[in-house]
């Protein structure tokens, strides 16, 4: 099955400063990668994705990049704010299959 | 107000003991999961559904039992087999098979005494 890896496990940055989070797959059948945020006490929710034909996306002050080739994909977060502090997960999907899940990163935005 | 619910918030088993979590949907979703999330370890599948009436083991199915004989629920049982049910335990849904976005349940925390 999918092997999903997630580095890493916590990150401190200042305000205003990027975060990168990364993660590998094995799976070279896999084409779903989204990447979730939860918050304290709060239910994950989608906050981007990428499918495997395409190499990167934006959305604001996050974009993913996915290299297709050496199985990994990547969260950007640029001029982080206190309220990006959350624990983050990426996650890899086949069609019709279930979702894997990396074992999360803490990020924290010190202000 | 559409959405995935999950209850109770918070619950307590006896050692020994059975017990059923409950989830709901009112999204018109066509596949349901449930996962385990422990420190350090992410989310990790337990059992899935893509249709009413059926369903497969995830990666951790052992010691959990589900049903699916309605389209909007989706209710886990915690056997007295499984070793270590003390976890925090989230449901999603999904449209469909086509790898769309979750939408997860605000979870519960079941806590073995």
């Amino acid at each position: 099955g999918e092997n999903v890896e997630q580095h890493p496990s916590t990150l401190s940055v200042q305000e205003g400063d990027s975060a990168v989070i990364k993660c590998t797959y094995s799976d070279s059948a896999s084409n779903y990668f989204p990447w979730y945020k939860q918050e304290l006490g709060k239910r994950p929710q989608l906050i981007i994705d990428i499918r495997s034909n395409v190499g990167e996306k934006k959305d604001q002050r996050i974009a993913v990049t996915l290299n297709k080739t050496a199985k990994h994909f990547s969260l950007h977060i640029t001029e982080t704010q206190p309220e990006d502090s959350a624990v983050y997960f990426c996650a890899a999907s086949m069609f019709g299959n279930q979702f894997y899940f990396g074992t999360g990163t803490s990020l924290t935005v010190i202000p | 107000d559409g959405g995935i619910t999950q209850s109770p918030k918070y619950l307590f088993r006896k050692e020994g003991q059975n017990v059923t979590l409950s989830c709901e949907q009112n999204l018109n979703h066509d596949a349901m999961y449930w996962y385990r999330q422990d420190p350090g370890q992410g989310l990790r599948l337990i059992y899935y559904s893509q249709i009413v009436n059926d369903f497969q083991k995830g990666d951790i199915a052992e010691g959990y039992s589900v049903s699916r004989e309605k389209k909007e629920s989706f209710p886990l049982t915690v056997t007295s087999a499984q070793k270590n049910p003390t976890a925090f335990y989230l449901c999603a849904s999904t449209r469909d098979r086509m790898n769309t976005e979750a939408f997860f349940g605000q979870g519960t925390r079941l806590t073995v005494v």
